[in-house]
């Protein structure tokens, strides 16, 4: 089954703790990235990247990084997390050039 | 900046009716528009998508309508059904940057 999977679902963490959410996909595709859902703001790209080693600032980076070292797995790290990056998280796949995207289940993500 | 927007932040309808959720957006440059649907505590799903070069997109109960004049995109659900209640993001593709509008809320009554 084609999936992008996002672990942890659920975390609270404190201030300054540094976290990373994985993102695995299963599909082969190219392109992953990462987005942020806040009330009223939609979903707003984090950061990208189009193929291994390959990465790209979104609209939001700051206060967040990415790698890609290889080409299933695209983990988001908050170094050094503080409350407004509280939010919801999703992790989302594509084939480079394709048009349908896959996303995860979703991780959400508190800040205290 | 450029940006992509729903212009209703909610719709109700009646279950069995015929809905219509607008979006505007302002970069003309974007080569994909696509509609997602998000359903409560999930991740978004694609419903339809639709090129710049087309106007009008059918799928199951689904029709994409986009006017590139006035840079308006809609999506129309034919015969909403309880289980099309959900978020409804419009979402641009350009140079593989996706950008999405902040979503309509949609809420199908019995």
């Amino acid at each position: 089954e084609a999936q992008v999977t996002q672990n942890p679902r659920y975390l609270i963490t404190v201030t300054g703790k540094k976290l990373t959410v994985t993102c695995s996909q299963n599909m082969n595709h190219e392109y992953m990235s990462w987005y942020r859902q806040d009330p009223g703001l939609g979903l707003r790209q984090i950061y990208y990247s189009m193929n291994v080693e390959v990465t790209d600032k979104g609209d939001v980076p700051e206060g967040y990084k990415v790698s890609r070292k290889e080409k299933r797995n695209f983990p988001l790290i908050l170094e050094s997390p503080s409350p407004n990056q509280t939010s919801l998280y999703f992790c989302a796949s594509s084939l480079v050039g394709g048009n349908t995207i896959y996303f995860g289940e979703g991780s959400w993500l508190t800040v205290v | 900046g450029e940006s992509v927007g729903l212009h209703l932040p909610t719709l109700s309808v009646q279950e069995g009716d015929n809905s219509i959720i607008n979006c505007a957006y302002s970069n003309s440059a974007s080569d994909y528009f696509i509609w997602y649907k998000q359903e409560s505590g999930k991740g978004p799903q694609f419903i339809i998508d639709i090129r710049s070069n087309m106007d009008k997109r059918q799928g199951q109960r689904v029709t994409v309508l986009l006017n590139k004049t006035v840079k308006h995109l809609s999506l129309q659900i034919a015969a909403t059904q309880p289980g099309d209640s959900a978020v409804y993001f419009c979402a641009e593709i350009n140079d593989y940057k996706l950008s999405f509008g902040a979503g309509t809320t949609v809420t199908v009554r019995a």
